[in-house]
């Protein structure tokens, strides 16, 4: 099994309709973390966790939010999905350092229409 | 705000050709640095880091990676690219967030390799 796994692997969904991206770890890790990508800019980062009760706004937070149910679970969610929301979507996770980079899951291609 | 770029947005090369991508960093304090690569379709896979120490670093499937401190730089480098080296290259480095000392990766823009057979 993957270290950090991202549900669903691929999304099509339709503008103001709401959508959960979900993404499990079995590193052990503290720190969870989710970006999106898209061509020619690189990986964004939008939330990030350090524990349960502690997340954090990333670059470009708004229009997304999230859920932290457990040490290993971080959900990433658009309430009212728009078009410019399509990309792929990662969620990674990190020791509290970072100093070994970060693991990331298999990514969410998610289509907004 | 510390930054991270990648001057190449797209590379072109023939196999066996020699490859080096640029990467160079804002950041004046201590960091460590990464290389990632992406195939297509797949997620990023860590391709080689650097901590301390020797600043020539070897990775996997031949790749190396220069660290110059005085230019801020971390040069992706193989001597001799393969048709199966076609993916985009993250380069990253770890800043510390802007509170405590707790860190976060900053990555470049990528820059996409397309190497023909």
């Amino acid at each position: 099994d993957a270290d950090v796994t991202q549900t669903p692997r691929n999304r099509i969904t339709k503008t103001g309709k709401r959508i959960m991206l979900e993404c499990s770890q079995t590193k052990g890790h503290d720190r969870m973390y989710w970006y999106r990508q898209d061509p020619g800019l690189g990986l964004r980062l939008i939330y990030y966790s350090f524990d349960v009760k502690d997340i954090n706004k990333g670059e470009i937070s708004d229009g997304y939010s999230v859920s932290r149910q457990a040490q290993a679970k971080f959900s990433l969610s658009l309430e009212s999905a728009i078009p410019n929301q399509t990309a792929l979507y990662f969620c990674a996770t990190s020791e509290r350092t970072a100093v070994y980079g970060y693991t990331f899951g298999s990514g969410t291609r998610l289509t907004v229409v | 705000a510390q930054s991270v770029s990648q001057h190449n947005h797209h590379v072109i090369l023939s196999e066996a050709a020699s490859l080096e991508l640029g990467c160079n960093y804002s950041y004046g304090g201590t960091v460590n640095l990464f290389w990632y690569v992406q195939y297509p379709g797949q997620h990023l896979q860590l391709l080689l880091k650097y901590f301390s120490g020797d600043p020539l670093v070897k990775g996997i499937k031949g790749f190396e990676a220069e660290f110059i401190k005085s230019k801020f730089s971390f040069n992706l480098r193989k001597p001799s690219v393969q048709w199966s080296d076609t993916a985009e290259y993250f380069c990253a480095v770890n800043v510390p967030f802007s509170s405590g000392s707790a860190r976060q990766l900053t990555f470049g823009s990528g820059t996409q390799l397309t190497v023909l057979p």
